[in-house]
């Protein structure tokens, strides 16, 4: 069965550390993973794709099917970063499989 | 472009009752999928419609319907309302094309049921 883990429910950090949040997921097919955001107050947004393999607001994701990982990483954190960070993968078509997010939170 | 809509915004029910959630997509796009989303669940896929037909759907009971019209508007139904229903039930449109689509969320309608 499809799963997405979010092992961590909420990440502290201060302004200028680097940040990683994990993600890890359990799929039989070919996986296609997202990360979305949700800021206070906004809708929930893409914010990276892993076949596009760019770089949004400094942070990048890497797939490693080896470890079935898609971490989110940020080598400086900012305190517009805080948001909940969803990592979702596409179990077909559109049909999207959440984790439970990780609420990060960026210090001054 | 307007965004996803989703009317309306707050609702307030009682157990038995039934309700009726509507989603306007993106002005082009055909692919409307439903989520909900619950302190305890999460976010959960309920189904996703394109042109009209249900093409995929999540593991919800079948009090949880919904249908597209030919304008890609999407309405959801959720018959005979439990404590449990209450949610915040997202709705998201994508263009629809392909298998890699990235999905535009709505709002959300906030649910109470009583």
């Amino acid at each position: 069965a499809q799963r997405v883990t979010q092992p961590e429910k909420l990440l502290s950090v201060f302004k200028g550390a680097p940040v990683e949040l994990k993600c890890n997921y359990s799929y039989s097919g070919s996986p296609e993973l997202f990360w979305y955001v949700q800021y206070s107050r906004q809708r929930l947004q893409l914010l990276l794709r892993h076949i596009s393999r760019e770089s949004i607001k400094g942070f990048t994701a890497d797939l490693n099917k080896g470890e079935t990982s898609f971490h989110l990483k940020k080598p400086f954190a900012q305190e517009e970063d805080s948001a909940m960070y969803y990592c979702a993968l596409n179990t077909g078509r559109r049909a999207l499989t959440f984790g439970s997010g990780t609420r990060l939170q960026v210090q001054p | 472009k307007a965004g996803v809509t989703q009317t309306p915004r707050y609702l307030i029910k009682t157990r038995g009752q039934q309700v009726t959630l509507s989603c306007s997509p993106i002005s082009g796009h055909r692919s409307v999928s439903w989520y909900q989303q619950t302190p305890g669940q999460g976010l959960q896929f309920l189904f996703e419609y394109f042109s009209e037909t249900q093409r995929n759907k999540g593991n919800f009971p079948g009090r949880f319907s919904g249908r597209q019209f030919s304008n890609s508007r999407s309405e959801m139904n959720v018959s005979t309302l439990e404590l449990g229903d209450s949610a915040l039930y997202l709705c998201a449109s994508s263009p629809g094309q392909g298998t890699y689509n990235e999905q535009f969320f709505g709002p959300g309608t906030r649910l109470t049921v009583l």
